[in-house]
């Protein structure tokens, strides 16, 4: 079964400061990981993903992510948090047979205060 | 913008009544699935349609069903609603690959409530 955890319900960072936003995973077979962010009234739009390759994965807006095998976890980061970046984040492990399906954590709301 | 729509936007429906929502997916993409968003909670997988069929089903009772029509356009069909089904409503689409892992592209969501 496919699963993934996301611990903290919110993270509060100062603009500037770097920030990490955690999740762990639990999968058969290979680890296909995503993380998306929703802003308030929209959809899911995607940041980045791990295949495979070198555990660290770069994405848009300045993210990347850390695969890390022996701890089951791929952590979002980015060096210098943006107020811009408030909103709330999912992370999300891929179906070993459908393409489209997703298995979604419940999301961490990240608040970057000025 | 993920080239995703959905219609409408936002939408009230009384108990017991029937809803279809509307999926227009990105040009190319061939897959499209739909996903319950309750508040607080994150996406669940309700089922996926791949080249006009269902493939791959999540927990949802029957009263959820589907349609993909020949150019890719999907639609979300909810019957005997129930106050449990207000939620925001996502479709994502995808497009073929040839054994590489692609992203899922999301619309924006139709937030249903139910009265």
């Amino acid at each position: 079964a496919q699963s993934v955890a996301q611990p903290e319900d919110q993270v509060n960072v100062a603009e500037g400061n770097p920030l990490t936003v955690k999740c762990t995973y639990s999968v058969s077979g290979n680890p296909y990981l995503f993380w998306y962010v929703q802003y308030p009234n929209r959809g899911l739009q995607f940041l980045l993903k791990y295949i495979t390759g070198d555990n660290l994965v770069k994405g848009s807006y300045g993210f990347e992510a850390e695969f890390n095998k022996s701890q089951t976890s791929f952590h979002l980061k980015k060096p210098s948090a943006l107020v811009s970046d408030s909103a709330l984040y999912f992370c999300a492990v891929r179906d070993a047979n459908n393409f489209n399906k997703f298995y979604f954590g419940s999301g961490t709301k990240l608040n970057v205060k000025p | 913008e993920t080239g995703v729509t959905q219609s409408p936007t936002h939408l009230i429906k009384t108990r017991g009544q029937q809803v279809t929502l509307r999926c227009s997916s990105q040009s190319g993409h061939n897959t499209v699935s739909w996903y319950q968003q309750a508040l607080g909670q994150g996406p669940q997988f309700i089922f996926q349609y791949y080249r006009e069929e269902e493939n791959g089903r999540g927990n949802f009772p029957p009263r959820f069903s589907g349609l993909q029509f020949p150019n890719y356009s999907s639609e979300l069909n909810v019957n005997a609603l129930e106050l449990d089904d207000s939620a925001l409503y996502l479709c994502a689409s995808s497009r073929p690959s040839q054994g590489g892992i692609t992203e899922a592209f999301f619309g924006q969501g139709t937030r249903l409530t139910v009265v």
